[in-house]
């Protein structure tokens, strides 16, 4: 099966812009979260989805958002972008609705100058 | 509150000698935790969970419930060892991990 794929691998935005990530689970799995990745915050939870359902959101600001359709793809929004969300961007992929094995994707490497 | 705690940034070895990675938590209830491993520009993957208590790659873990602790050990570090490693614990009914800071593990031949 294929892995976990984030597109696009790499962005550079400037501060204000707005930005939309992509994130294609594996086949069959139905549950999506994602996670920022910084050097001094580490990895922190952002969002989850089942089932084009938000069933738990990080401690973020509203500017961040997120959403899932009917095929289990998912994406992430950054609005009103700032220097701070500078930050690997992971997307991770499960099969159950309570399943804590999860595939993570590459990343999206989002820098905003 | 809920945490993982990798009190060591980074953590240097040289070949064939033992390797234990540190993890401490808290958490009220039953965790299930788990070690992630990243190494070089490749992508975090699952390296062991406590429920299965295998063994991978030589890496081995016990939950300790009265410490609440579930440190990664491996008796002889290899130089592929080298990578970030994560301690992390899932949140039932929250549908998250919670990872710690992450231990850099540098191993030198």
């Amino acid at each position: 099966k294929a892995g976990v794929t984030q597109t696009p691998r790499y962005l550079i935005k400037t501060r204000g812009q707005q930005v939309t990530l992509s994130c294609s689970p594996i086949s069959g799995h139905r549950s999506v979260s994602w996670y920022q990745q910084t050097p001094g915050q580490g990895l922190q939870f952002l969002f989850e989805y089942f089932s084009e359902t938000q069933r738990n959101k990080g401690n973020f600001p509203g500017r961040f958002s997120g959403r899932q359709f009917s095929n289990s793809r998912s994406e992430m929004n950054v609005s009103t972008l700032e220097l701070g969300d500078s930050a690997l961007y992971l997307c991770a992929s499960s099969f159950h609705s309570d399943s804590y094995e999860q595939y993570f994707g590459p990343g999206t490497r989002l820098t905003v100058t | 509150a809920q945490r993982v705690t990798q009190p060591e940034k980074l953590l240097s070895v040289f070949k064939g000698a033992p390797v234990e990675l540190k993890c401490n938590y808290s958490y009220s209830g039953s965790p299930e935790l788990f070690w992630y491993v990243q190494y070089s520009r490749q992508r975090l993957q699952l390296l062991l969970r406590h429920i299965s208590r295998e063994s991978i790659k030589g890496f081995t873990a016990d939950l300790n419930k009265g410490e609440t602790s579930f440190h990664l050990k491996k008796p002889f570090a290899q130089e592929e060892d080298s990578a970030m490693y994560y301690c992390a614990f899932w949140m039932d009914s929250s549908y998250k991990l919670i990872f710690g800071s992450g231990t850099r593990l540098l191993v030198r031949p």
